[in-house]
Order: structure tokens, then C-alpha cells, then sequence
């Protein structure tokens, strides 16, 4: 089955670009997603982008999907203080069931 | 305002004890689910629905329960089989281009 890996922790300084990596293993995966997660809430969506696409952005976010080595990035431009949260990414093949990697926890000092 | 919504937020379950989630949504999705997240972990699927009175299990479906008689509704049971329910539950549902949105979660402790 589909298998999806991060690096647990960046550390960054306010106003840095923080890039967050992610690897997954299905190469029929269709979707990829990216969340937030805050201390304590649910799982917000960030942005996804189609296996079709190379790149996608919105606004300071920026997704890099390499379909080849089938490697997923989330680069936020200035980052801010409050950007600090986990970032989980996440892989589907459809069917509306996704696989989560075990979150990268991103840290902003100022 | 469209969204899910969860409670409670906090519960607490005594030994042999089975409790419910509740998960509304008013964002008119065919799809939802359940996940649940220990902590420094990722999600694992425990049931997801794809129509009413219909549903499948997940990846760690024991010692859980659903029902899905409504489209807006699905309610998850820990039962006493759930050695280890501890952790927090997340009800999500699904929009177009398969995205998936999620509640603010429930936070499970056994006493």
C-alpha cells in the first residue's frame, strides 16, 4: 500500500522561506495534499495539486511535485510566527481515501 | 456558515465503557470519515462512508462502530473492545477533486 514519509522538524526564522518535504511511494497517486495542523485543532487544507501538475501557487505557498522520484514540496515565503503548526502531507489514488505522512513540525522563531 | 462540526470536544470513558462521537456536516458531501491521531503521529483511517447507509472499514476499524443514516450525520462508538482508545478522533468529509475537510476533533481519555 501506499506509504507516505516527512522529515519531523524544521526550525526557520520569521521572514525565511521554510520548505517542507515529503516522499510517498504509489505512483498512481493521483492527489496530493498539504495541511495544517494547529496544537489542539483539526486538520486544515492547505493546498493540493493534481499528478498532472508540476507546480502549483497560491499566494505565499508554492507546491513542487517531482512525479519521477515521486517527491512532494511545500516552500511558504516569509514565513511568520504564526505559520508555526505540523504540516502533514497526504496521498490518494481517489476514491477519497487518503494516506497522511506523520507530520513535519515547523518551527518560527522571530 | 458551512463546516463540520464535532463533539464533544473532551471526553472521558471509564473501563468497559462505550461512548459516541458526533460528527454533523452541512457542506451537502456524499463521502466522510474517520481518523485517529496519537500523539506525534500521523492519521490512520479507522471507517469512511461513501452514501448513506453505507460504509466500509479502515485500516484499524476493531473495537469501533459507525452508522450512517443521514448524509449530514456519522457518529462513531468506541466500544469496551478498543483496548487503547485514548487519542484524539478526527471526522472529516469530502468535497469535489477529492478533498477532504476535517472537524476540530474530539479528545478521548480513558479513566
Amino acid at each position: 500500500g501506499e506509504d507516505v514519509e516527512q522529515s519531523l522538524f524544521l526550525s526557520v526564522r520569521e521572514g525565511d522561506s521554510s520548505v517542507i518535504n515529503c516522499t510517498y511511494t504509489d505512483s498512481s497517486s493521483t492527489y496530493l495534499y498539504w495541511y495544517k495542523q494547529e496544537p489542539g485543532a483539526g486538520l486544515q487544507l492547505l493546498t493540493y495539486i493534481f499528478s498532472n501538475m508540476d507546480m502549483k501557487q497560491d499566494q505565499r505557498l508554492t507546491v513542487l511535485l517531482n512525479k519521477k522520484d515521486k517527491h512532494l514540496s511545500l516552500r511558504i515565503a516569509d514565513t511568520q510566527t504564526g505559520d508555526s503548526a505540523i504540516y502533514f502531507c497526504a496521498a490518494s489514488t481517489g476514491f477519497q481515501k487518503l494516506v497522511f505522512g506523520t507530520g513535519t513540525r515547523l518551527l518560527v522563531s522571530p | 456558515d458551512g463546516g463540520i462540526t464535532q463533539s464533544p470536544k473532551y471526553l472521558f470513558r471509564k473501563e468497559g465503557q462505550n461512548v459516541t462521537l458526533s460528527c454533523e456536516q452541512n457542506l451537502n458531501h456524499d463521502a466522510m470519515y474517520w481518523y485517529r491521531q496519537d500523539p506525534g503521529q500521523g492519521l490512520r483511517l479507522i471507517y469512511y462512508s461513501q452514501i448513506v447507509n453505507d460504509f466500509q472499514k479502515g485500516d484499524i476499524a476493531e473495537g469501533y462502530s459507525v452508522s450512517r443514516e443521514k448524509k449530514e450525520s456519522f457518529p462513531l462508538t468506541v466500544t469496551s473492545a478498543q483496548k487503547n482508545p485514548t487519542a484524539f478522533y478526527l471526522c472529516a468529509s469530502a468535497g469535489v477533486w477529492n478533498t477532504i475537510y476535517f472537524g476540530e476533533g474530539s479528545w478521548l481519555t480513558v479513566v
